[in-house]
């Protein structure tokens, strides 16, 4: 079974400029959340998706938008880049969502898209 | 607000040598769920264990032991006979359950760095 894809593997990009980053979860895998990581903050949530509605946000601008398509792939995208935003962005991809109780759920990550923001 | 401390920032041992890494957290929740991560140095985060908050068996996986004690919100990892493979960056995590409206979403700790020396 392939694992969780993210495109592209490396991105530089300059301030004010957006991107979008892709990623396709592991098949028959309907949860997406996605996250960024950085050396001073960690690994911090961005927002989740499943069946192609946001269920959940974590407290970043809103220059951080997302959605998921109908074949459950993902895009997440970020406009008027900072410097800030360089980052190591991380997808994951669950059967339904990390938190369920009715069964075994964690989430699988993909490599990460590293952006560069100068 | 839920937290996770991994107090441990960095960690070298040599090969063969036993090592634990400690994690303690917070919670209100009384159902909650807890991960270990492995992060290599090519970037993806590697599913190791998870752990709901009723089951405080511990658990061995090879060389990979968990202690999970509720009375003193830890979730402690133990590699035995530690290998140069084993050098990553070890992250642990928690979420809520399901219904509590945090789906996909984890809290992860700094990671505690591993080198491994042979």
């Amino acid at each position: 079974k392939a694992g969780v894809t993210q495109t592209p593997r490396y991105l530089i990009k300059t301030r004010g400029q957006q991107v979008t980053l892709s990623c396709s979860p592991i098949s028959g895998h309907r949860s997406v959340s996605w996250y960024q990581q950085t050396p001073g903050q960690g690994l911090q949530f961005l927002f989740e998706y499943f069946s192609e509605t946001q269920r959940n946000k974590g407290n970043f601008p809103g220059r951080f938008s997302g959605r998921q398509f109908s074949n459950s792939r993902s895009e997440m995208n970020v406009s008027t880049l900072e410097l800030g935003d360089s980052a190591l962005y991380l997808c994951a991809s669950s059967q339904t969502g990390t938190g369920d109780v009715r069964g075994n759920s964690p989430l699988h990550f993909g490599n990460g898209t590293r952006l560069t923001v100068t | 607000a839920q937290k996770v401390t991994q107090a441990q920032t960095e960690i070298s041992v040599v090969e063969k040598e036993d090592v634990t890494l400690d994690c303690v957290y917070e919670t209100r929740d009384t159902t909650y769920y807890l991960f270990w991560y492995k992060q290599p140095p090519s970037g993806e985060l590697v599913f190791l264990i998870r752990r709901n908050s009723f089951d405080e068996q511990n658990e061995i996986s090879g060389r990979y032991s968990w202690n999970f004690q509720k009375s003193t919100s830890s979730f402690n990892f133990t590699i035995t006979a530690s290998q140069v493979v084993d050098s990553a960056v070890y992250f642990c995590a928690l979420t809520r359950s399901y219904g509590s409206g945090n789906t996909g979403k984890l809290i992860f700790g700094q990671g505690t760095t591993l080198q491994v020396k042979p």
